[in-house]
C-alpha cells in the first residue's frame, strides 16, 4: 500500500544548528513533493515544492532535496531558531496533478536555546 | 488580501448528529479541498471541489458530503456523527492547475 514516512520521534536541536528532517515514500512516483509547517491548533503553511527533475531547492534558510531513486526527501533548516519549532509535514500528490495531497504524519521539531 | 477562512472555529456535537462546516477560499482561488486531521496524524484528503462539482474523493464514507457555491466557497457536511469523526477539519484552496494549497485555520470538531 501507499505509504509516506517521517521521523515519528520529535527532533530536539540547539539554536544555531542545522535541523534535518526525513521523508520516505513507497509505491509512488510523484511529480513533486511539498513541505509544510504546522503550528499547534493551526492549519499547515506551505514552505517549499520540489519537482521530480529537481535535485535541490532553497529558500532563505530552508533547503529541500529530492532523490527519486531512494524515494526520499530531506528538509534542512540552517541556523535554526526557537521560532522554527513546529511540526513539519511532507506531502505528495499521488494523482499526478490533481492536487490530492497525501501527507506524512509529520515530525515535531523543537529548537532549544 | 484575506486568506482562507473557516467557520466555526470549534464545535461540539453528540453521536448521530449532523454538522456543517464552512470555508471561504483565498481571493482568486477556484478550487477547494477538505482534509481531516486526527490528533498526532497528518491531514487526510476527504474531497475536492472545482466548478461546483466534486472532482476527487479520498477514502471517506458517504456520510461525508460537500458543496461548492458559485462564489467558490464550500461546505463540508457530515451525517450520523461517530466518536471517530472528532478531528481538526481543514479547508485548503488553490488555483486550478497550480500545486500550492493554502490552508485555513481549521475547525476543531469534538463528538461526544
Amino acid at each position: 500500500s501507499q505509504k509516506i514516512e517521517q521521523n515519528s520521534e520529535a527532533l530536539n536541536i540547539q539554536e544555531g544548528k542545522t535541523a534535518t528532517l526525513t521523508c520516505n515514500y513507497t509505491n509512488y512516483s510523484p511529480a513533486y513533493l511539498q513541505w509544510y509547517r504546522q503550528d499547534p491548533g493551526r492549519g499547515p503553511v506551505f514552505l517549499l515544492l520540489i519537482r521530480e527533475n529537481e535535485k535541490e531547492k532553497r529558500k532563505e534558510r530552508l533547503k529541500v532535496t529530492f532523490d527519486t531513486t531512494l524515494k526520499q526527501s530531506l528538509f534542512h533548516i540552517t541556523a535554526s531558531q526557537p521560532a522554527d519549532s513546529a511540526t513539519y509535514l511532507c506531502a505528495l500528490d499521488i494523482t499526478g496533478g490533481g492536487n490530492k495531497l497525501t501527507f506524512g504524519t509529520g515530525t515535531q521539531l523543537k529548537v532549544e536555546l | 488580501d484575506a486568506g482562507v477562512t473557516q467557520s466555526p472555529t470549534h464545535l461540539i456535537k453528540t453521536r448521530g448528529q449532523q454538522v456543517t462546516l464552512r470555508c471561504s477560499p483565498k481571493s482568486g482561488h477556484d478550487t477547494v479541498s477538505w482534509y481531516q486531521q486526527a490528533l498526532g496524524q497528518g491531514p487526510q484528503f476527504i474531497f475536492q471541489y472545482y466548478e461546483e462539482e466534486e472532482r476527487q474523493r479520498g477514502n471517506f464514507p458517504d456520510r461525508f458530503s460537500g458543496h461548492q457555491f458559485p462564489n467558490y466557497s464550500s461546505e463540508l457536511n457530515v451525517n450520523a456523527l461517530l466518536l471517530g469523526d472528532s478531528a481538526l477539519y481543514l479547508c485548503a484552496s488553490s488555483l486550478a492547475g497550480k500545486e500550492t494549497q493554502y490552508f485555513g485555520p481549521g475547525t476543531r470538531l469534538l463528538v461526544l
